[in-house]
């Protein structure tokens, strides 16, 4: 099994641009989360998909944000107009949706000049 | 909502000595507990995992006690060497029925003296 994969590992943006990170989860894995990583604030939950229905988006910033989870095998966050304070590490994670372990892939470092 | 301190931030001990970081929560509701490791430029590596009707789980040098009347969380490693240095961090959820977000501590940052 190749544990959850993110793609890509770093990503360098201007200040303005869009940024989209991508998520695979451990096959047979149907809830996705997604969680964010700074030194000030530490590991933040931001959404959650069960069987790629949104459950829970109540860590999302109101703007710029979103996820999909458009098949079983990937989900996606975008970031439009990167603004410098959205540079951080970002976590993907899977379980199966009946237990609650997380496994977390390797992050996403995000740095927004 | 729930909130879990961890403690201390930073902890420093020789190799083959004990090493304990605390955490507390605040929600009686929680269920689930779990202790994560994570080592320089990788992701979060699950250690262990505890049920809330658990008081004490020992797995291969690693030791998590759980006292639900205080709600504290401890990890206890056991003859630490080298490779246990990392970043700890424990984390909780309050869904009892499977899958659900998980809230973090701020971590431990653990170097173990060769």
């Amino acid at each position: 099994n190749a544990g959850v994969i993110q793609t890509p590992r770093h990503k360098v943006t201007g200040k303005g641009q869009e940024a989209t990170l991508w998520c695979e989860p451990i096959s047979g894995h149907s809830a996705v989360f997604w969680y964010r990583q700074t030194i000030v604030q530490g590991l933040e939950f931001l959404t959650y998909f069960r069987n790629q229905a949104p459950i829970d988006d109540s860590g999302m910033p109101k703007e710029r944000f979103s996820a999909q989870m458009p098949n079983q095998s990937h989900s996606t966050l975008k970031i439009q107009s990167t603004q410098p304070q959205d540079s951080a590490v970002y976590l993907c994670a899977s379980s199966l949706p009946d237990y609650a372990e997380q496994f977390f892939g390797p992050g996403t470092r995000l740095t927004v000049l | 909502g729930e909130q879990v301190e961890q403690r201390p931030p930073h902890l420093s001990v020789p190799e083959g000595d004990s090493a304990v970081i605390i955490c507390t929560y605040t929600d009686s509701a929680t269920a689930y507990f779990y202790w994560y490791k994570q080592e320089p430029g990788a992701g979060l590596q699950l250690l262990m995992s505890v049920f809330s009707n658990v008081d004490r789980k020992e797995e291969q040098g690693l030791t998590v006690l759980l006292n639900k009347k205080d709600k504290q969380l401890s990890l206890n490693l056991t003859a630490a060497h080298p490779g246990d240095s990392a970043v700890y961090f424990c984390a909780v959820s309050s869904n009892t029925g499977g899958a659900d977000r998980l809230t973090f501590g701020k971590g431990t940052q653990l170097i173990i003296q060769p």
